[in-house]
C-alpha cells in the first residue's frame, strides 16, 4: 500500500528554474526521506528529514517537513537537465520500513 | 565500491513459468530488501532479511512467491507460477544494519515482463 501522495503526478520547467514537489502522508512517522530515479535505474537516496525536524537543505535541495498538516515538500533549485528524473518521498513508521508514494516525473528542458 | 548487483536486468516469460532474480547486496549490508515497483508507482515491500532471518515478509504472496538469504548474503527471489500481473519492476536494496533513519542502496532492478 502506499502511503505518500506527491503533487504534482508531473512537472515540466526549464533549465534554472526552480521545481517544487510536494508529499502527503496519512500515518505518523519516524523519518521522511526523498529519492530520485532514473529512467530505468533503481532509486538513489537524497535526503533525510526526521519528525522533529521542520527544514533540511542539501546542495540545491531543500526540503521541509509539517508534521501536523502530514506534508513534506521538496526544492530543487536552479534545475539542470541532469534533473530530470522521478521523485518519490518515502516514509518510515517502523523499524526501517519504508512506504513510497506515486512519484512526481520532474522534466527539465535545456 | 560496488553497489547492490542484481541479475537478470531483463526477463521476459510467458505465464506459468517459474522465473528467479538473484540479488548481491553491498559488502557489510547486513539488512537486504526486495521491492516490487508497478508502472507509474512507488516501490513496495515484498520482504526484509536481517541476515539470514526474514524479518518482514508480510507483503509477499505467499501462495507463488519465495525467497531466500541461506548465507546471509546473496539472496534469491522466485515466482512460481508466474502470473501476467507480476510484470514489473523487483528492485533489491540493502542497508547496513536496519536501523531507523538509514539510508537504503537500490540495485537497478529486474524488469519482468509477463507474456
Amino acid at each position: 500500500s502506499q502511503q505518500g501522495e506527491e503533487d504534482p503526478q508531473a512537472l515540466s520547467i526549464q533549465e534554472g528554474e526552480n521545481a517544487t514537489m510536494n508529499c502527503s502522508y496519512k500515518t505518523s512517522i519516524n523519518n521522511l526521506q526523498w529519492y530520485r530515479q532514473n529512467s530505468g535505474r533503481g532509486l538513489v537516496h537524497l535526503i533525510l528529514i526526521r519528525s522533529n525536524e521542520r527544514e533540511k537543505h542539501s546542495g540545491r535541495l531543500r526540503v521541509t517537513l509539517d508534521t501536523s498538516k502530514k506534508s513534506s515538500s521538496l526544492l530543487i533549485t536552479a534545475s539542470r537537465a541532469a534533473d530530470t528524473a522521478s521523485y518519490f518521498c518515502a516514509t518510515e513508521s517502523g523499524y526501517s520500513t519504508l512506504t513510497f508514494g506515486k512519484g512526481t516525473m520532474l522534466l527539465v528542458s535545456p | 565500491e560496488a553497489g547492490v548487483v542484481q541479475s537478470p536486468r531483463y526477463k521476459i516469460i510467458e505465464k506459468k513459468q517459474p522465473v528467479a532474480f538473484w540479488c548481491n547486496p553491498i559488502s557489510g549490508h547486513n539488512t537486504l530488501y526486495w521491492y516490487l515497483q508497478n508502472l507509474g508507482q512507488g516501490p513496495e515491500l515484498l520482504i526484509r532479511y536481517e541476515n539470514e532471518e526474514a524479518v518482514d515478509d508480510s507483503q509477499l504472496p505467499k501462495d507463488r512467491f519465495s525467497a531466500e538469504r541461506l548465507k546471509g548474503v546473496d539472496s534469491t527471489l522466485k515466482i512460481q507460477p508466474a502470473e501476467l500481473g507480476d510484470s514489473a519492476v523487483y528492485l533489491c536494496a540493502s542497508s547496513l544494519g536496519g536501523r531507523a533513519g538509514e539510508t537504503q542502496y537500490f540495485g537497478p532492478g529486474t524488469r519482468l515482463l509477463v507474456l
